[in-house]
């Protein structure tokens, strides 16, 4: 099946600090991909829907400047999460799909911790 | 907006039992999906059912969507301790919207 990788896999850093997550689809090209964020033994969390060459769509309650998403390419979309604090600290999950399909790849994951 | 709802919660199963969680949407779907999330990892497709009343299997697993295509429902037959991780449904409206998650249900399974 398709893979998506995550980079990197785990990150600490202190308040107030940026951190840039990657994903990438190693063997299919993606359309879109879609970020994620998931607390302890709860459900995804759709932040954002990002679209090769286009301005990602953010959901209701997530704030764009703080969360900058990049999607240049169509294997590569990038999470900046600017400014960063505890509260932000869980577990970010990118998903891809290609075009025409609906089926969604996930990828392992990214664990932040905010000091 | 749509909301998904999944019941239980939590199951925990002595292995060879049987396993069912219930996916519900408050609004019609276009089409819903089943992903595995083991302890730790990452969401796994398992599979889209679109068709009103369409009943897929996958060896042990009986995968169902309602005939008003509202609900949906995950049965395994005779479980076994690596069916166990939290199975989450994802349903997407008929306007193609994102698809939403609902909060999963964690089996664990009893040896």
């Amino acid at each position: 099946g398709a893979v998506v990788s995550q980079h990197p896999s785990w990150v600490i850093c202190k308040s107030g600090t940026s951190v840039k997550i990657e994903c990438r689809s190693l063997d299919f090209q993606a359309t879109t991909m879609f970020w994620y964020r998931q607390f302890p033994k709860q459900s995804l969390m759709l932040m954002a829907t990002s679209n090769e060459g286009s301005k990602a769509t953010y959901e209701q309650g997530v704030e764009k400047d703080k969360f900058l998403i990049n999607h240049a390419s169509l294997t590569l979309s990038t999470l900046t999460v600017t400014s960063a604090h505890p509260e932000d600290s869980s577990f970010y999950i990118c998903s891809a799909k290609a075009s025409g399909s609906a089926k969604q790849y996930f990828g392992p994951g990214t664990r932040l911790t905010v000091l | 907006g749509q909301q998904v709802m999944q019941i239980p919660q939590y199951q925990h199963v002595q292995e060879g039992e049987d396993f069912t969680t219930y996916c519900n949407s408050s609004t019609t779907l276009s089409n819903i999906q089943w992903y595995k999330q083991r302890p730790g990892g990452h969401p796994v497709f398992l599979i889209q059912l679109v068709k009103s009343g369409e009943v897929k299997k996958q060896k042990r697993l009986t995968f169902q969507f309602g005939e008003a295509k509202k609900n949906s429902s995950l049965h395994i037959t005779a479980t076994q301790t690596t069916d166990v991780g939290t199975y989450f449904c994802a349903g997407s409206g008929n306007y193609g919207q994102n698809f939403v998650f609902g909060p999963g249900t964690r089996l664990s399974v009893l040896p």
